[in-house]
């Protein structure tokens, strides 16, 4: 089945930019989605079809995706980022969506 | 106002089912694919299954529960179902579900509104 591998961790300072990778086997020739996930509440869609955001979300939350490697960036981190992000894509191969492990983003 | 209300949730001895409910209003539910997500304790999100919009003639799983739960809709209750059976110790978790952000395509778990969740326990 297809894995998506993302860091557990990733420490960012207020006011500079986290970036989150997701890998996976040519994940360019895939669609991603990023979800962020605070303590205790349901996912949200923060970025999809690699780079488009939904309404509501800040314009720092952008994303990219080419050869095995997919990415989330976060501009000008704030306090309220601090949550854990996770990736997913659709494996037409397999007729299963899959989730990144996930990463947790803490703002020092 | 999208609100997904889920129910059903709780204990049961492993081997038992279990079924939940997620009741959608403030949105076209019919038009929507649905799915279900879940999370076991201290865990990540895990893909649980999808269901297609309309006549929900379409679903998948995922490998760790095809053959023992089973997705469902009723569009004219606007409202989704997953049916558990033969659950296992490994099946604790949140159960959330999930609607699609886009009526188009018909199966798909891209989603933009969650419902709150709700605990199974298998013990």
């Amino acid at each position: 089945s297809y894995v998506l591998t993302q860091p557990p961790s990733v420490s960012v300072a207020p006011g500079q930019t986290a970036r989150i990778t997701c890998g996976g086997n040519n994940i360019g020739s895939k669609t991603v989605h990023w979800y962020q996930q605070k303590p205790g509440q349901a996912p949200v869609l923060v970025v999809y079809d690699d780079s488009d955001r939904p309404s509501g979300i800040p314009e720092r939350f952008s994303g990219s995706n080419s050869g095995n490697t997919a990415t989330l960036t976060i501009s000008r981190v704030e306090a309220g980022d601090e949550a854990d992000y996770y990736c997913q894509v659709w494996d037409s191969s397999s007729d299963h969506y899959v989730f990144g492990t996930g990463t947790k983003v803490t703002v020092l | 106002e999208v609100q997904l209300l889920q129910s059903g949730g709780g204990l049961v001895q492993p081997g038992g089912s279990l079924r939940l409910s997620c009741a959608a209003s403030g949105f076209t539910f019919s038009s929507y694919a649905m799915t279900w997500v879940r999370q076991a304790p201290g865990k990540g999100l895990e893909w649980v299954s999808v269901i297609s919009n309309s006549g929900g003639s379409t679903y998948y799983y995922a490998d760790s529960v095809k053959g023992r739960f089973t997705i469902s809709r009723d569009n004219t209750k606007n409202t989704l179902y997953l049916q558990m059976s033969s659950l296992r110790a490994e099946d604790t978790a949140v159960y959330y579900c999930a609607k699609a952000l886009k009526t188009l395509p018909t199966v798909t778990s891209l989603t933009d509104y969650w419902g709150q969740g709700t605990l199974v326990t298998v013990s």
